[in-house]
């Protein structure tokens, strides 16, 4: 089993729908968690860490399920410019070096 | 801060000639990164310097393959010889501590080796 596991996608949901993305890790230890966001030919960029009682930022909402091992990241009312690949992020406590999921593929059209 | 920055943006090189990337990290992050990304294999770790030093380099594909921090302001990533299979963009990425606040990347380098 691979460490962080996402479906590829794409994702593909019209202008102002809700989506969804989840995220399995296999580290029970694990204990940071992260999504990034990255544009075709661009660098990932954070979009928003992940904390144990769950978080908002706007329209994007990040949560933990340490009991299944899974993060999951809701994006409300999708936007053109939310087309993206997103990707999980998670790191164990004893380590320094985060591992990258494969990222997901969203796009969003009119 | 400018953020990570790497060079150069674009590396077009014929095989077997040697290759440098060079990577500026955020002041103040003590920890270092080196990506490759490819659509085959997506984000692949290639080496991970804390306060300078190597830590883990077992991401480091072979030989080939060789990478310096001399100061905690500067890291280079040189491949020699470079072969076909090296193709992909380069990432380097900085962070401070254990990166409780994430990682910042570079914009990368885009290496076409022919």
């Amino acid at each position: 089993r691979k460490e962080v596991e996402q479906d590829p996608g794409p994702f593909n949901v019209p202008e102002g729908a809700t989506v969804a993305f989840n995220c399995t890790y296999s580290n029970s230890a694990s204990q940071s968690f992260f999504w990034y966001r990255q544009d075709c030919r661009k660098e990932p960029k954070l979009l928003m860490s992940v904390y144990s009682s769950g978080n908002e930022d706007g329209r994007f909402t990040a949560q933990l399920n340490r009991a299944s091992q899974y993060i999951s990241l809701l994006i409300r009312d999708s936007k053109l410019s939310d087309s993206a690949t997103y990707l999980c992020v998670v790191k164990s406590g004893g380590s320094y070096i985060p591992t990258f999921g494969r990222g997901t593929s969203l796009i969003v059209h009119p | 801060d400018a953020g990570v920055i790497q060079s150069p943006r674009h590396e077009v090189t014929e095989m077997g000639q040697e290759v440098t990337l060079r990577c500026k990290p955020i002041s103040g992050h003590n920890s270092l990164f080196w990506y490759r990304q490819t659509m085959m294999r997506g984000l692949e770790l290639l080496i991970y310097f804390n306060n300078n030093v190597p830590i883990d380099d077992s991401g480091m594909p072979e030989d080939r393959f060789s990478a310096k921090m001399p100061n905690a302001s500067f890291s280079t990533l040189k491949i020699q010889p470079s072969e076909p299979r090296d193709s992909a963009v380069y990432f380097c990425a900085s962070s401070y501590g254990g990166g409780m606040d994430g990682y910042t990347f570079g914009s990368g380098t885009r290496l076409t080796v022919v």
